[in-house]
């Protein structure tokens, strides 16, 4: 079974200024993708960025990149230049490309922003 | 290109009856699966759908069933509801299974 660990429940962060979100993931499986997604307090779940077990080169969309670790298993997330909109809770989250209906989320950060 | 559409957007049932959740995926994909969301357990994966297919299924009783029609649309329903049930369900669609394009939810209560 896949895991994911987000281990910081609540991050700060003040405007302009750039975040790490951590996970880190558990499987014995070589193909894989690792997600991220955002939940503003509206409740839907926005996706932000994905990167593929064999990319090699990390991957960037807008303000977000995804810093890929694979010996260490990890794939944080960093935002760079915080908005005030970025505020909301982040989901880290893992599939197999084997079966790529099933993803496995993380618990999540809650990120806020200050002005 | 309309998003996830998820009706009804709230709602409140009693111990023991059942509800039929709502979704309509995203034009052309035809991969669709549910989460439910709650403070306790965080997103769970409940199932997905391909092709009016169950094709993936999680750790959730019989009481949790769904089904996909023809043009993709998918319901779920819970029956004899418990209070535990009172969650936020999402319903997701993709075309090849990700990545995730999410509805807004419904939230239901169960008292």
């Amino acid at each position: 079974a896949q895991k994911i660990t987000q281990t910081q429940p609540g991050m700060f962060v003040q405007e302009k200024e750039a975040v790490t979100l951590d996970c880190t993931y558990d499987t014995s499986d070589q193909s894989y993708g690792l997600f991220w997604y955002k939940q503003p307090s509206s409740g839907e779940m926005i996706f932000l960025i994905y990167q593929g077990s064999y990319d090699e080169q990390n991957a960037t969309e807008g303000r977000y990149s995804l810093n890929f670790q694979k010996a260490r298993k990890s794939a944080n997330l960093v935002i760079s230049a915080s908005q005030l909109g970025d505020s909301a809770m982040y989901f880290c989250a893992i599939n197999l490309v084997r079966n790529a209906g099933k993803s496995t989320f993380g618990d999540g950060t809650t990120l806020t922003v200050k002005p | 290109k309309a998003g996830v559409t998820q009706t009804p957007r709230y709602l409140i049932k009693t111990r023991g009856q059942q509800v039929t959740l709502s979704c309509s995926p995203i034009s052309g994909h035809r991969s669709v699966s549910w989460y439910q969301q709650t403070p306790g357990q965080g997103l769970q994966f409940l199932f997905e759908y391909f092709s009016e297919t169950q094709r993936n299924k999680g750790n959730f009783p019989g009481r949790f069933s769904g089904r996909q029609f023809s043009n993709s649309r998918s319901e779920m329903n819970v029956s004899t509801l418990e209070l535990g049930d009172s969650a936020l369900y999402l319903c997701a669609s993709s075309l090849r299974g990700s990545p995730l394009h999410f509805g807004n939810g419904t939230r239901l209560t169960v008292t």
